[in-house]
């Protein structure tokens, strides 16, 4: 059974850099979460989607970040340009309507 | 959302009971209790949940006080495995099923020696 796959697992880039995080959910799941992990702040929720809607996106550090879910099998997070401070684990997380979130491994991004 | 409190960390002996605190003296009738643990280097893994009745499952128990107002993760035989930070958080069902966010606080890290 394939769980939440991300990808890349691992990315460096200079800042300025334009960065692109996928996520292809559980097959079936209509919910889907970005989340983001520092030591400072912990995990933070970034945006989610319902049926391939965005529903709250308050989370969203600034314009710089924008996420899309073109389909039910596939959703992207995006910062543009990228700065230090966005150096971070973030994860991608599914779900069935009222069921647990399965997460991914999470792609750690740093930002030089 | 309400808030939860956790100790810090917790250290446990391999193959002993180990009990983790919850504290959510604020939860409401609707808040569901959800555990869920982050392995080093993986994402979260969802544990248990309850309402107000005691659960059980095959990776743990959760005991929810009378009053709701605090909770107990309860891992019957730790493993070197079991070496994760655990997280309590509070989601209001209301919201919508899988749209409920989970606001994850800094959680207990339990350490297993062997």
């Amino acid at each position: 059974d394939a769980g939440v796959i991300q990808s890349p697992r691992h990315e460096v880039t200079e800042m300025g850099q334009e960065v692109t995080l996928r996520c292809k959910p559980i097959s079936g799941h209509n919910s889907l979460f970005w989340y983001r992990q520092t030591m400072m702040r912990g995990l933070e929720l970034l945006i989610y989607f319902n049926n391939n809607v965005p529903i709250d996106d308050s989370g969203m550090p600034e314009d710089r970040f924008s996420a899309k879910m073109p389909n039910a099998s596939f959703s992207t997070l995006k910062i543009q340009p990228s700065e230090p401070r966005d150096s971070a684990v973030y994860f991608c997380a599914s779900s069935l309507a009222g069921q647990p979130q399965h997460f991914g491994d999470g792609t750690r991004l740093s930002i030089l | 959302d309400a808030k939860t409190t956790q100790p810090n960390s917790m250290e446990s002996n391999e193959e002993e009971p180990v009990h983790l605190p919850c504290n959510h003296s604020t939860i409401s009738g609707t808040d569901y209790i959800h555990w869920y643990r982050q392995l080093p280097s993986q994402g979260p893994e969802y544990v248990i949940h309850g309402l107000t009745s005691n659960v059980n499952n095959r990776m743990a128990s959760l005991a929810i006080a009378e009053d709701r107002k605090s909770s107990t993760l309860i891992l019957h035989r730790a493993t070197l495995r079991d070496a994760a930070v655990y997280y309590c958080i509070l989601r209001d069902e209301r919201v919508g099923g899988s749209q409920g966010n989970l606001i994850f606080g800094k959680g207990t890290k339990l350490s297993v020696k062997p």
